[in-house]
C-alpha cells in the first residue's frame, strides 16, 4: 500500500520560498502511469490543485500559481518536492502531497498524505 | 481556471438519497470523462470515492453513485448514513492538462 508523508517548515516568512518534501513509501516515484501531485487547502476553504510531475519529469502547474511554483523529484530518495516562491499570507494552508494517475487511470488521485500546515507570517 | 461550481451544502435524513451537482464547462467536465469525487471528513485527507465519472474504487460503498450530463456531473448518496456527513469535492481534468477541483459541498445528515 502506497503511503505519502509531507515534511518541511511549518512557518515561512512573507516573500520567502515555501519548500516541502513528500516521501513515498510502498511504491516507486519512477513507476509508470502516475503523477506526483501537490494540493493545498486554506483553513475552512476548498481544495486547490497546485501541480504535478510525471515519471518522465514533465510538469503541469495551475495557471494561477505557475509563475511561482516548481515541482521536482529526487528518485534516489523516492521523494518529490514543492517550491513556492514569493509567498504571502494567502499561501497559508494545509499542503497535501498525493499520487495521481494518468489517462490510463482516469486522472484520479488515489493516495494522499496526511497534510502539513504551512503558515506564512512574519 | 475557475473552480467547478458545487452547492455549498446539501442535507438529508438518514435513509434518504441526496444528490450533489458539479458544474463546469466544455473545457473540463463537459469535455472529458475524467471526473472524480472525493470525501473529506474534518481534519482528514480527502478520500477518492468515484473516478472516470461513474467508477467506484474497491472498498467504496455502492451507496455512492455518480453520473454526468453535458457540463454537469452529479454524485448521489443513497441510504444516507451519519458517517456520510462530510465535505465532498468533485474534480475534472481540463483542456490545459491540469486538474480543477469543485468549490466543495457540505453534506449534513439531519
Amino acid at each position: 500500500q502506497v503511503q505519502l508523508q509531507e515534511s518541511g517548515p511549518g512557518l515561512v516568512r512573507p516573500s520567502q520560498t515555501l519548500s516541502l518534501t513528500c516521501t513515498v513509501f510502498g511504491g516507486s516515484i519512477s513507476s509508470d502511469y502516475h503523477f506526483w501531485t501537490w494540493i493545498r487547502q486554506p483553513a475552512g476553504k476548498g481544495l486547490e490543485w497546485i501541480g504535478r510531475m510525471y515519471t518522465s519529469g514533465s510538469t503541469n502547474y495551475s495557471p494561477s500559481l505557475k509563475s511561482r511554483v516548481t515541482i521536482s523529484a529526487d528518485t534516489s530518495k523516492n521523494q518529490f518536492s514543492l517550491n513556492l516562491n514569493s509567498v504571502t499570507a494567502a499561501d497559508t494552508a494545509v499542503y497535501y502531497c498525493a499520487r495521481g494517475g494518468d489517462f490510463a487511470e482516469g486522472y484520479r488521485i488515489d493516495h494522499w498524505g496526511q497534510g502539513t500546515l504551512v503558515t506564512v507570517s512574519s | 481556471q475557475s473552480a467547478l461550481t458545487q452547492p455549498a451544502s446539501v442535507s438529508g435524513s438518514p435513509g434518504q438519497s441526496i444528490t450533489i451537482s458539479c458544474t463546469g464547462t466544455s473545457s473540463d467536465v463537459g469535455g472529458y470523462n475524467y471526473v472524480s469525487w472525493y470525501q473529506q471528513h474534518p481534519g482528514k485527507a480527502p478520500k477518492l470515492m468515484i473516478y472516470e465519472v461513474t467508477n467506484r474504487p474497491s472498498g467504496v460503498s455502492d451507496r455512492f453513485s455518480a453520473s454526468k450530463s453535458g457540463d454537469t456531473a452529479s454524485l448521489t448518496i443513497s441510504g444516507l448514513q451519519t458517517e456520510d456527513e462530510a465535505d465532498y469535492y468533485c474534480s475534472s481534468y481540463t483542456r490545459g492538462g491540469t486538474i480543477v477541483f469543485g468549490s466543495g459541498t457540505k453534506v449534513i445528515v439531519l
